[in-house]
Protein backbone atom coordinates (compact mmCIF):
# COMPACT_ATOMS: atom_id res chain seq x y z
CA UNK A 1 0.00 0.00 0.00
CA UNK A 2 1.12 3.38 -0.93
CA UNK A 3 1.00 6.26 1.39
CA UNK A 4 0.14 9.81 0.64
CA UNK A 5 3.19 11.52 -1.64
CA UNK A 6 3.93 15.42 -1.89
CA UNK A 7 6.11 17.13 -4.80
CA UNK A 8 8.12 19.10 -4.45
CA UNK A 9 9.45 18.59 -0.95
CA UNK A 10 10.78 22.19 -1.04
CA UNK A 11 10.33 25.36 -3.56
CA UNK A 12 11.44 28.93 -3.92
CA UNK A 13 9.37 31.80 -4.96
CA UNK A 14 9.40 35.50 -5.15
CA UNK A 15 6.29 37.36 -4.50
CA UNK A 16 3.65 37.90 -6.80
CA UNK A 17 4.37 34.84 -8.90
CA UNK A 18 2.42 31.61 -9.13
CA UNK A 19 2.55 28.38 -7.65
CA UNK A 20 1.67 24.22 -8.30
CA UNK A 21 1.86 21.89 -5.77
CA UNK A 22 1.02 17.93 -6.29
CA UNK A 23 -0.20 15.37 -4.13
CA UNK A 24 -0.86 11.58 -4.66
CA UNK A 25 -3.12 10.52 -2.62
CA UNK A 26 -2.92 6.83 -0.57
CA UNK A 27 -4.27 3.93 -2.60
CA UNK A 28 -7.75 3.30 -2.40
CA UNK A 29 -8.68 6.69 -1.02
CA UNK A 30 -10.55 9.22 -2.61
CA UNK A 31 -10.66 12.65 -0.64
CA UNK A 32 -7.81 15.27 0.00
CA UNK A 33 -7.64 17.34 2.21
CA UNK A 34 -5.00 20.18 1.74
CA UNK A 35 -3.84 22.26 4.77
CA UNK A 36 -1.41 25.37 5.37
CA UNK A 37 1.21 25.29 8.35
CA UNK A 38 2.93 28.37 9.44
CA UNK A 39 6.23 28.12 11.27
CA UNK A 40 5.13 26.85 15.20
CA UNK A 41 1.83 26.98 14.12
CA UNK A 42 -0.63 24.17 13.74
CA UNK A 43 -2.08 23.21 10.10
CA UNK A 44 -5.15 24.72 8.95
CA UNK A 45 -7.53 24.00 6.80
CA UNK A 46 -7.67 25.14 3.36
CA UNK A 47 -9.90 23.04 1.29
CA UNK A 48 -11.10 19.35 0.57
CA UNK A 49 -11.47 17.82 -2.69
CA UNK A 50 -14.59 14.89 -3.54
CA UNK A 51 -14.91 13.50 -6.47
CA UNK A 52 -13.09 16.00 -8.40
CA UNK A 53 -14.86 18.93 -6.82
CA UNK A 54 -14.29 21.42 -4.04
CA UNK A 55 -15.99 20.16 -0.58
CA UNK A 56 -15.68 22.76 1.87
CA UNK A 57 -13.41 26.34 2.01
CA UNK A 58 -11.55 27.27 5.25
CA UNK A 59 -10.81 30.66 5.78
CA UNK A 60 -8.24 30.99 2.70
CA UNK A 61 -8.65 33.91 -0.09
CA UNK A 62 -9.87 32.42 -3.55
CA UNK A 63 -6.33 32.76 -5.33
CA UNK A 64 -5.69 29.67 -3.26
CA UNK A 65 -7.59 26.89 -5.76
CA UNK A 66 -7.13 23.80 -6.36
CA UNK A 67 -7.67 20.55 -8.44
CA UNK A 68 -8.45 16.48 -8.52
CA UNK A 69 -7.96 14.39 -10.96
CA UNK A 70 -10.14 11.02 -11.62
CA UNK A 71 -7.31 8.90 -9.77
CA UNK A 72 -8.02 11.07 -6.81
CA UNK A 73 -4.57 12.67 -6.63
CA UNK A 74 -4.72 16.44 -6.29
CA UNK A 75 -3.44 19.96 -6.91
CA UNK A 76 -2.85 22.97 -4.96
CA UNK A 77 -2.40 26.27 -6.99
CA UNK A 78 -1.97 29.76 -5.02
CA UNK A 79 -1.57 32.42 -7.51
CA UNK A 80 0.05 36.49 -6.92
CA UNK A 81 2.05 34.80 -4.02
CA UNK A 82 2.25 37.06 -0.83
CA UNK A 83 5.51 36.83 1.82
CA UNK A 84 2.51 34.93 4.53
CA UNK A 85 2.48 32.19 2.03
CA UNK A 86 5.71 30.94 3.30
CA UNK A 87 4.63 27.46 4.70
CA UNK A 88 4.85 24.16 4.89
CA UNK A 89 1.52 22.58 3.23
CA UNK A 90 0.14 19.32 3.88
CA UNK A 91 -2.45 17.33 1.73
CA UNK A 92 -4.29 14.79 3.49
CA UNK A 93 -6.17 11.52 2.11
CA UNK A 94 -8.89 9.81 3.34
CA UNK A 95 -12.08 7.81 2.41
CA UNK A 96 -15.18 9.62 2.32
CA UNK A 97 -17.71 9.46 5.35
CA UNK A 98 -18.12 9.94 8.89
CA UNK A 99 -14.82 9.27 11.14
CA UNK A 100 -12.38 8.13 8.56
CA UNK A 101 -8.80 9.18 9.28
CA UNK A 102 -7.12 11.61 7.20
CA UNK A 103 -3.76 10.31 6.60
CA UNK A 104 -1.27 13.45 6.09
CA UNK A 105 2.38 13.19 3.45
CA UNK A 106 5.33 14.91 4.35
CA UNK A 107 4.48 18.22 2.96
CA UNK A 108 5.93 20.60 0.73
CA UNK A 109 8.16 23.28 1.94
CA UNK A 110 7.30 26.71 0.41
CA UNK A 111 9.45 29.90 0.93
CA UNK A 112 8.42 33.61 -0.68
CA UNK A 113 10.89 35.67 -1.26
CA UNK B 1 -8.87 30.32 11.71
CA UNK B 2 -9.51 28.79 15.07
CA UNK B 3 -7.42 27.10 16.63
CA UNK B 4 -7.47 24.38 19.52
CA UNK B 5 -5.74 25.59 22.99
CA UNK B 6 -2.59 23.40 23.44
CA UNK B 7 -0.04 24.78 26.52
CA UNK B 8 2.66 24.84 27.60
CA UNK B 9 4.14 25.34 24.24
CA UNK B 10 7.36 23.39 25.06
CA UNK B 11 7.60 20.01 27.69
CA UNK B 12 11.70 18.94 28.94
CA UNK B 13 10.92 15.34 30.72
CA UNK B 14 13.88 12.68 31.74
CA UNK B 15 13.47 9.41 30.04
CA UNK B 16 11.30 6.62 32.03
CA UNK B 17 8.92 9.82 32.91
CA UNK B 18 5.32 9.80 32.29
CA UNK B 19 3.63 12.76 30.72
CA UNK B 20 0.44 14.41 30.36
CA UNK B 21 -1.08 16.97 27.42
CA UNK B 22 -4.25 18.74 27.55
CA UNK B 23 -6.30 20.23 24.74
CA UNK B 24 -9.02 22.26 25.14
CA UNK B 25 -11.71 24.18 22.60
CA UNK B 26 -14.49 26.82 22.85
CA UNK B 27 -16.85 25.23 20.61
CA UNK B 28 -17.46 20.74 20.63
CA UNK B 29 -16.37 18.60 18.22
CA UNK B 30 -17.55 14.74 17.68
CA UNK B 31 -14.42 13.74 17.02
CA UNK B 32 -11.03 14.08 19.09
CA UNK B 33 -7.55 13.10 17.28
CA UNK B 34 -3.71 13.15 18.32
CA UNK B 35 -1.32 13.32 16.23
CA UNK B 36 2.73 13.39 15.91
CA UNK B 37 4.85 15.19 14.13
CA UNK B 38 8.95 14.72 13.71
CA UNK B 39 11.01 17.21 11.74
CA UNK B 40 10.69 17.29 8.01
CA UNK B 41 7.75 15.24 8.06
CA UNK B 42 3.70 15.41 8.17
CA UNK B 43 1.78 14.62 11.15
CA UNK B 44 0.78 10.66 11.96
CA UNK B 45 -1.84 9.88 14.04
CA UNK B 46 -1.67 8.23 17.45
CA UNK B 47 -5.08 7.74 18.92
CA UNK B 48 -8.76 9.16 17.68
CA UNK B 49 -11.54 9.08 20.63
CA UNK B 50 -15.09 8.78 18.99
CA UNK B 51 -17.29 9.53 21.68
CA UNK B 52 -17.74 11.67 25.32
CA UNK B 53 -15.85 9.80 28.05
CA UNK B 54 -13.98 7.42 25.73
CA UNK B 55 -10.52 6.42 27.20
CA UNK B 56 -8.28 4.79 24.82
CA UNK B 57 -4.89 3.26 24.91
CA UNK B 58 -2.14 2.72 21.73
CA UNK B 59 0.78 1.13 23.24
CA UNK B 60 2.54 3.67 26.41
CA UNK B 61 0.10 6.08 25.05
CA UNK B 62 -3.48 7.07 26.44
CA UNK B 63 -5.89 9.21 25.64
CA UNK B 64 -9.27 10.27 27.05
CA UNK B 65 -12.44 12.31 24.93
CA UNK B 66 -13.78 14.94 27.83
CA UNK B 67 -16.82 14.54 28.66
CA UNK B 68 -18.26 18.33 27.74
CA UNK B 69 -16.63 17.20 24.28
CA UNK B 70 -14.54 20.58 24.49
CA UNK B 71 -11.40 18.99 25.49
CA UNK B 72 -8.93 15.71 25.50
CA UNK B 73 -5.83 14.91 27.49
CA UNK B 74 -3.16 12.42 26.27
CA UNK B 75 -0.49 10.60 28.48
CA UNK B 76 2.29 9.30 27.36
CA UNK B 77 3.69 6.31 30.08
CA UNK B 78 7.80 5.70 30.38
CA UNK B 79 9.23 8.11 28.11
CA UNK B 80 11.81 7.27 25.58
CA UNK B 81 14.01 9.24 23.25
CA UNK B 82 12.00 8.54 20.23
CA UNK B 83 8.33 10.25 22.38
CA UNK B 84 10.70 13.43 21.26
CA UNK B 85 8.29 15.45 18.03
CA UNK B 86 5.59 17.76 18.11
CA UNK B 87 1.99 17.04 19.56
CA UNK B 88 -0.95 18.28 18.01
CA UNK B 89 -4.40 17.54 19.01
CA UNK B 90 -7.50 17.58 16.57
CA UNK B 91 -11.11 18.42 16.64
CA UNK B 92 -13.66 17.22 14.20
CA UNK B 93 -16.91 17.68 13.79
CA UNK B 94 -19.32 15.33 11.82
CA UNK B 95 -19.95 17.53 8.65
CA UNK B 96 -19.81 17.43 5.10
CA UNK B 97 -16.11 17.33 5.05
CA UNK B 98 -14.85 16.47 8.06
CA UNK B 99 -12.18 19.25 8.12
CA UNK B 100 -9.72 18.73 11.61
CA UNK B 101 -8.99 21.73 13.35
CA UNK B 102 -5.48 21.55 14.99
CA UNK B 103 -4.04 22.71 18.34
CA UNK B 104 -0.66 24.82 17.97
CA UNK B 105 1.11 21.74 19.09
CA UNK B 106 3.67 21.06 22.11
CA UNK B 107 7.28 20.77 21.59
CA UNK B 108 8.37 17.13 23.85
CA UNK B 109 11.90 16.95 24.40
CA UNK B 110 13.13 13.74 26.59
CA UNK B 111 16.41 13.69 28.28
CA UNK B 112 18.36 10.51 27.96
Amino acid sequence: ETGVTQSPTHLIKTRGQQVTLRCSSQSGHNTVSWYQQALGQGPQFIFQYYREEENGRGNFPPRFSGLQFPNYSSELNVNALELDDSALYLCASSLAGVGKTQYFGPGTRLLVL
Amino acid sequence: GQQLNQSPQSMFIQEGEDVSMNCTSSSIFNTWLWYKQDPGEGPVLLIALYKAGELTSNGRLTAQFGITRKDSFLNISASIPSDVGIYFCAGQLTGANSKLTFGKGITLSVRP
